[in-house]
């Protein structure tokens, strides 16, 4: 069974940094993309971060610069590095399987989030 | 920065078809924007039902179908049950990103 777990959520200050993990199973986790998406309470989704096989990495422009995707294979884990947040960076994030490979879906199993505030 | 609309809110009866759906600033929508499509009730994580389009994963209800049209991409729910009141989101994938819509509240009533 393929399951997504993430942790490091919590309170932060403003200009603070933050490091989220997502501990992955059930699957071959080297072999897949893996993304960050974010959500503000009552408002959608946004898209975050994604890294690939080789660990390249992508970023829209609201966090580059700022956050930093990156992924250690060897414990199945995937990390968001997030420096110099700001309020309205407060959210839960989750982690998102990406593509496999083939005709493999993709963004097709979440983690149930990690709520992160950034108040002072 | 490409901006990715739906339809806010939608309303449909029970055992109704209701057709959402998913438009690009940057022109058609077309099957290299590989759009997908999510399902959140409230408290939930988002659950995958469509993706490149049409795919349906191996928990998607056969009552869903994604397409394009229109140059938009669609989701299309035919004969709607209750447990499909939800807000649902499109993600476009352009020019190395990925792109959500601000998603649509159906309403079953």
């Amino acid at each position: 069974e393929v399951q997504l777990v993430e942790s490091g959520g919590g309170l932060v200050q403003p200009g603070g940094s933050l490091r989220l993990s997502c501990a992955a199973s059930g699957f071959t986790f080297s072999s897949y993309d893996m993304h960050w998406v974010r959500q503000a309470t009552g408002k959608g989704l946004e898209w975050v971060s994604g890294i690939d096989t080789a660990s390249n990495t992508y970023y829209p422009g609201s966090v580059k610069g700022r956050f930093t995707i990156s992924r250690e294979n060897a414990k199945n884990s995937l990390y968001l590095q997030m420096n110099s947040l700001r309020a309205g960076d407060t959210a839960v994030y989750y982690c998102a399987r990406g593509f496999g490979g083939g005709d493999s879906a993709i963004f097709d199993y979440w983690g149930q989030g990690a709520l992160v505030t950034v108040s002072s | 920065q490409t901006v990715v609309t739906q339809e806010p809110s939608l309303t449909v009866s029970p055992g109704g078809t209701v057709t959402l759906t998913c438009a690009s600033s940057t022109g058609a929508v077309t099957s290299g924007y590989y759009p997908n499509w999510f399902q959140q009730k409230p408290g939930q994580a988002p659950r995958a039902l469509i993706y490149s389009t049409m795919k349906k994963h191996s928990w998607t209800p056969a009552r869903f179908s994604g397409s394009l049209l229109g140059g938009k991409a669609a989701l299309t729910l035919s004969g709607v049950q209750p447990e499909d009141e939800a807000e649902y989101y499109c993600l476009l994938y352009r020019g190395g990103a990925w792109v959500f819509g601000g998603g649509t509240k159906l309403t079953v009533l």
